[in-house]
Parts: structure tokens; sequence; C-alpha cells
């Protein structure tokens, strides 16, 4: 099976900006979840989708949005860039069905490094 | 919040050394993860180990738990150069339907 895939892999911003990061999960996984790294606060955890519904969101600001298509690819958006939003941005799936199935293992994919100027 | 934390924060070994990472956690488990993150690319689960196991091998891997005190090691042995990377122990929370929760790593070189 083909990993999961993130594009673009680096993207360079400006303050006030908008981006557009794209996943495609493992065929066959539902769960899509979102990440952000960066060195200050590590992985934070930005929100989960599972059939085109998000159903777990992290605590960040409503610049951040997302999206999941019937193909259970993803979208995540950021609005309105700010110089803090710089990190590696990651996807990871799941192939778990319940929002609370505890031993679900995640796949991430490479990365979106984005720069923001 | 961070639920786990790594300890150390970085180590640095010789090849053919063995390394020991600590991860502690704060509330109940029902499982805890372990995942390796080469320099600037994805996380790369490692392996898995339940609340009522107290130790799990894989490969040169080691992982033990102790939940009275909240706490797990993972112990590479005989470490390669290719086993630098950052580690990250991960755990989901008992209850509710939130994701994993990351601690910060360990950051681990191996000189060869």
């Amino acid at each position: 099976k083909a990993g999961v895939t993130q594009t673009p892999r680096y993207l360079i911003k400006t303050r006030g900006q908008q981006v557009t990061l794209s996943c495609s999960p493992i065929s066959g996984h539902r769960s899509v979840s979102w990440y952000q790294q960066t060195p200050g606060q590590g992985l934070q955890f930005l929100f989960e989708y599972f059939s085109e519904t998000q159903r777990n969101k992290g605590n960040f600001p409503g610049r951040f949005s997302g999206r999941q298509f019937s193909n259970s690819r993803s979208e995540m958006n950021v609005s309105t860039l700010e110089l803090g939003d710089s990190a590696l941005y990651l996807c990871a799936s799941s192939s778990k069905i319940l929002a609370g199935e505890s031993t679900d293992t995640q796949y991430f994919g490479p990365g979106t490094r984005l720069t923001v100027l | 919040s961070q639920q786990g934390e790594e300890d150390p924060q970085a180590l640095s070994i010789q090849e053919g050394e063995n390394a020991t990472m600590n991860c502690s956690y704060k509330t109940s488990i029902n499982n805890l993860q372990w995942y390796r993150q080469n320099s600037g690319r994805g996380l790369v689960h490692l392996i898995l180990i339940r609340s009522n196991e107290r130790e799990k091998h894989s490969g040169r891997l080691r992982v033990t738990l102790d939940t009275s005190k909240k706490s797990s090691s993972l112990l590479i042995t005989a470490s390669r150069a290719a086993d630098t990377a950052s580690y990250f122990c991960a755990t989901p929370p008992l209850f509710g339907n939130t994701p994993l929760v990351f601690g910060k790593g360990t950051r681990l070189s191996v000189i060869a």
C-alpha cells in the first residue's frame, strides 16, 4: 500500500496570506488527523476528520480549518498567516473507526514545511 | 497540554552502545506508544504496549511500562548510526474521543 502523501513538501508564504495543504491517506483509512510541529511546542493536535466530518479539534484559532472529501483526502487551510505559523505540518491517517479507539496506530506523512516571512 | 514527557531531551552515544529513553505521563492509560522521527520527516510507529503488559520486545527495541509510576522506557540495544532520530512517546487518553497526545521527544544521536 502506498503511504500517506502530503503536498506540497515545502512552502514559503508571507504574513497575511493564506495557505492550503493537502493530505492523501493510506487507501482504506477514513480517519485523518493533522498536527503542527514546532521546536518550542512540539507536536500539537490540530483536528481529526472521519467520513468528511470533523470529530475532534485541538486548541487552535479559527484561522486554522480543514475539510475531508468523500475519498478521505483532506485539506487544511490557514488564513491570515502569522510568523508563528511557521512549522512542520503533519498529516496522519489510521484505520480506526470509533473515535475513542485508543489502540489505533497513526501513519504519518512526510509533512509540509511552511515558512512564513 | 503534554501528557507524556520524555527524558532525557537529548542523548548522544557511540555506535554499538545501548540507548535508554524514558517517558512519564500524568493520567491513566489503556496503552502507550513509541514513535520515531528522522530529521524533518514524519513519525513512524515503533511499538505499542498495553496497560496490562509490563514489557514488550520488537527486534532491538525493548519497552517497559510501569503503570504504578506512570512511566515507560524504550531501550535500543546495539545502536546504529541509522537509529539517530527523535523518539516520542504517545498516550491516548483513557476516556473521551481525543487523539494521541505526544511528548516533546528525546533526540538521539548515534556516533559512528
